[in-house]
Formats: structure tokens, C-alpha cells, sequence
């Protein structure tokens, strides 16, 4: 079976503009989180997603969105891009809501300059 | 709140030396326990959970003990090998209809040939 998969590996970007991840989670599965990975805050989460609907949020600005379709894969958008913005953002996908265990892709390295 | 805590790093230890990872968390609620590994320029691998006080989590020669009493699930290995260089993290379920996951900071560890 095919893991999780993240597209780009890696962006590049410049402040004040805007970004869209993908995650294609492993087949089957249903419920996808996203995570943000810094030197300075560690791992944080972002949103998850279950049935094309957000489930749990972390503490983010609204510049942080998501989003996920009718096949399970899931998107995150960042817009008006910051410095601090500048991090590896993994997703994560689950069989089910709940405690399960869960797969991450190898992640999106972006750099915001 | 929920938080892990795990010991700081690098650690750094020869080929077959005797590896602990100290890791504990808050008693809130009854949480799955996890160690993940991430190895340079990769993802999170899920290297081994547990789901009750007194499970042992095992796999690729890593075990840990879920230990209520002193709310700890400290990692450790027998004898490590330079393939085993990584970043190690801690991490507990939030609990409830969620898979958001808690990480500690994660800990470097080196192994020297």
C-alpha cells in the first residue's frame, strides 16, 4: 500500500504571499491532520479532518486554513506568508477519528524569505 | 494542560551501548502513549505505542512501558546501532474523538561507530 504523500517537498516562497499544501492520505484512510514542525516550537498541531469536515483546531491564526475532498485528500493554505511561517509541515492520516494510529507523509519543507 | 516531557539531547552513545529515553506525561485522562522516529529529511515513523497502563510497547529491539504510576514511558534499547541515529519523540493522544497528538520536543540521538 502506498504511504502518505505530501506535494512539493519543498517551496520557497516570499513574505505577503500565499501557499497550498497537499496530502494524499494512505488509501482508506479517512482522517487526516496537519502539523507544523519548527526548531524553536517543535511539533504543533494544525487542523484535523475527518469526512470533509474540520474536526480540531490548534492555536493558529486564520492565515492557517484547510481543507479536505470527498477522496479523503486533504489541503492546507497559508496566506499573507510570514517569516515564522518558515517550517516543515507534515500531515498525518488515520484509518478512523479517535485515537488511532497514524501515518505521516514526509513533509512539505517550506521557506518563506 | 497536556503535555509530554522528555528528556533533553543529544545523546550521544558508541555502537551497542544501552539506550533509555526518559519520557513522561500528564495524567489526564487514560492516553495512548506513542515513540515516533524521524530520521534526516524524513517524515515521522510510528516506531512503537501502547493503550494501557502496564503495555509494553515493542519493535525493531525498542521497548517501552506504559507506567501509570509514575506516568512515564521511557524508551530504551539494548544495544544500539548507527542506523539507530534519529530523532526520537514522545507523544500522548489528546484523548476524546480526536487523533490530535501531544509530542515532547524530541531528543537527538547519536550513535558513534
Amino acid at each position: 500500500k502506498a504511504g502518505v504523500t505530501q506535494t512539493p517537498r519543498y517551496l520557497i516562497k516570499t513574505r505577503g504571499q500565499q501557499v497550498t499544501l497537499s496530502c494524499s492520505p494512505i488509501s482508506g484512510h479517512r482522517s487526516v491532520s496537519w502539523y507544523q514542525q519548527t526548531p524553536g516550537q517543535g511539533l504543533q498541531f494544525l487542523f484535523e479532518y475527518f469526512s470533509e469536515t474540520q474536526r480540531n483546531k490548534g492555536n493558529f491564526p486564520g492565515r492557517f486554513s484547510g481543507r479536505q475532498f470527498s477522496n479523503s485528500r486533504s489541503e492546507m493554505n497559508v496566506s499573507t506568508l510570514e517569516l515564522g511561517d518558515s517550517a516543515l509541515y507534515l500531515c498525518a492520516s488515520s484509518i478512523e477519528q479517535g485515537s488511532y494510529e497514524q501515518y505521516f507523509g514526509p513533509g512539505t519543507r517550506l521557506t518563506v524569505t | 494542560g497536556n503535555s509530554v516531557t522528555q528528556m533533553e539531547g543529544p545523546v550521544t552513545l558508541s555502537e551497542e551501548a544501552f539506550l533509555t529515553i526518559n519520557c513522561t506525561y500528564t495524567a489526564t485522562g487514560y492516553p495512548s502513549l506513542f515513540w515516533y522516529v524521524q530520521y534526516p529529511g524524513e517524515g515521522l515513523q510510528l516506531l512503537l505505542k501502547a493503550t494501557k497502563a502496564d503495555d509494553k510497547g515493542s519493535n525493531k529491539g525498542f521497548e517501552a512501558t506504559y507506567r501509570k504510576e509514575t506516568t512515564s514511558f521511557h524508551l530504551e534499547k539494548g544495544s544500539v546501532q548507527v542506523s539507530d541515529s534519529a530523532v526520537y519523540f514522545c507523544a500522548r493522544d489528546y484523548g476524546g474523538a480526536t487523533n490530535k497528538l501531544i509530542f515532547g520536543t524530541g531528543t537527538l540521538l547519536a550513535v558513534q561507530p
